[in-house]
């Protein structure tokens, strides 16, 4: 059964630093891995989406990477803002379903 | 641009009723989803359509049923509330089930 992974839960950083949110799952048959970005009381907002043949996506400051051999995946975000705090969650699309992760929550200190 | 619309956003239930939530999106998405997202835990699948008059059970279906009338709108019903009910629904859609989701504002949902 494919199981996701987020570790830390939570990380605080001071603005204007690069930081690397991971995520892991068990199984390396996954179709594709989405990142998304869930700001409080809100829904979801895809950010990234990688297919299972590449090794990864860039979007502004944001690159994501996908290494399936080890079952890892991880959201880079550069020169980090206060607007970038939020609970970041990454889900893998695998046997028709997407599987998540509990999401790890970002806090950038101005 | 509407994207994907839920109501209500907040709720209140008594153990024993029955309610729906309403999910509509204006994206003419095939695939459209109901999540429940509770603390500390991963979004959990409780059904998903595929297309209109196809509907199928996800990780969590027990209490909950759908139906897909319509391309655009895709409700959730709770047949009888439980406190284990209690939860944030969030309501989603896609151009195909492998493809990127977009989602609704949520539902929080109180069973008391």
């Amino acid at each position: 059964k494919q199981e996701v992974t987020q570790i830390p839960a939570a990380l605080s950083v001071p603005e204007g630093e690069n930081l690397v949110l991971n995520c892991s799952f068990t199984d390396s048959a996954i179709y594709n891995l989405q990142w998304f970005r869930q700001d409080p009381g809100k829904g979801l907002t895809s950010l990234l989406l990688i297919q299972s043949s590449q090794r990864e996506q860039t979007s502004g400051r944001l690159n994501a990477s996908l290494d399936k051999s080890s079952g890892r995946s991880t959201l880079y975000i550069a020169a980090s803002q206060p607007g970038d705090s939020a609970t970041y969650l990454c889900a893998v699309y695998s046997n028709y379903q997407l599987i998540w992760g509990a999401g790890t929550k970002l806090i950038i200190k101005p | 641009n509407a994207g994907v619309t839920q109501t209500p956003k907040f709720q209140v239930l008594k153990t024993g009723q029955s309610m729906t939530l309403q999910c509509a999106q204006d994206m003419n998405h095939e695939y459209m989803s109901w999540y429940r997202q509770d603390p500390g835990m991963g979004l959990r699948l409780i059904h998903y359509s595929v297309g209109a008059g196809i509907t199928d059970q996800g990780e969590v279906p027990n209490g909950y049923n759908v139906s897909r009338s319509t391309t655009e709108d895709f409700p959730l019903r709770l047949l009888s509330a439980a406190p284990s009910q209690t939860s944030v629904y969030f309501c989603a859609s896609s151009t195909y089930s492998n493809s990127p989701l977009h989602f609704g504002n949520g539902t929080r949902l109180t069973v008391t």
